[in-house]
């Protein structure tokens, strides 16, 4: 079965600073998706970034940018120039087929 | 912005009655997924619906939850008789395909007392 960890339960960074969340996978497959998705307290879930195993290019969104490691079987987001507003719950997924597997989150506070 | 529409958006009842949540999937989605939020088991999928067809629903416990799709416009999720154990935040989400992920609505907050 699929697993995704991530390791950090929660997580703090001074606004305006860079923070990289943690994200491991476990899966024998070669072709899959894997996304980071946003639940801040608005309880909304919110899809920050995505990225397909077989593009080895990191995917970029604004201030967003994963580190995926396809061999390690890891993909870390980076937030650049953090602000307020991205205090939230960030949660990895991996996804087969129609399959998503979601990691148990990491809570992230950005401090003023 | 096209949404996902739960409803309602909290419900308390007691034990032993009967819930219902709603899920307006997003106009041409054809991918309908129903998720448990819980502190404990964080989120675990319960079923799935392709062009309104269930395509798994393993992760329901089947005694007491019953998922359908009436037509393309409207998922329900159905708990009878609910249990205190049932209370968690139910997310509806719906989507194309799985590349470009799935868009989540708000949720549904149920407290079973």
């Amino acid at each position: 079965a699929q697993t995704v960890t991530q390791s950090q339960p929660e997580m703090s960074v001074q606004e305006a600073e860079t923070v990289t969340l943690s994200c491991t996978y476990d899966t024998s497959e070669s072709d899959y998706y894997l996304f980071w998705y946003k639940q801040p307290p608005s309880r909304q879930m919110i899809l920050v970034i995505r990225q397909e195993a077989y593009k080895q290019q990191n995917a970029t969104e604004n201030r967003f940018s994963v580190n995926f490691q396809k061999a390690a079987k890891s993909f870390s987001l980076k937030i650049s120039d953090s602000q307020l507003g991205d205090a939230a719950m960030y949660f990895c997924a991996y996804c087969r087929g129609n399959q998503f597997y979601f990691g148990t989150g990491t809570s992230l506070t950005v401090i003023p | 912005d096209a949404r996902v529409t739960q409803t309602p958006r909290h419900k308390v009842t007691e034990m032993g009655q009967e819930v219902t949540m709603r899920c307006q999937p997003i106009l041409g989605h054809n991918t309908v997924f129903w998720y448990r939020q819980t502190m404990m088991q964080g989120l675990e999928l319960l079923a799935y619906f392709r062009n309104r067809a269930p395509l798994d629903d393993s992760g329901m416990p089947k005694d007491r939850f019953s998922a359908e799709m009436p037509d393309a416009t409207l998922a329900t999720l159905k708990i009878q008789p609910s249990e205190p154990r049932d209370s968690a935040v139910y997310f509806c989400a719906s989507g194309l395909q799985a590349n470009y992920g799935y868009t989540f609505g708000s949720g549904t907050r149920l407290t079973v007392v």
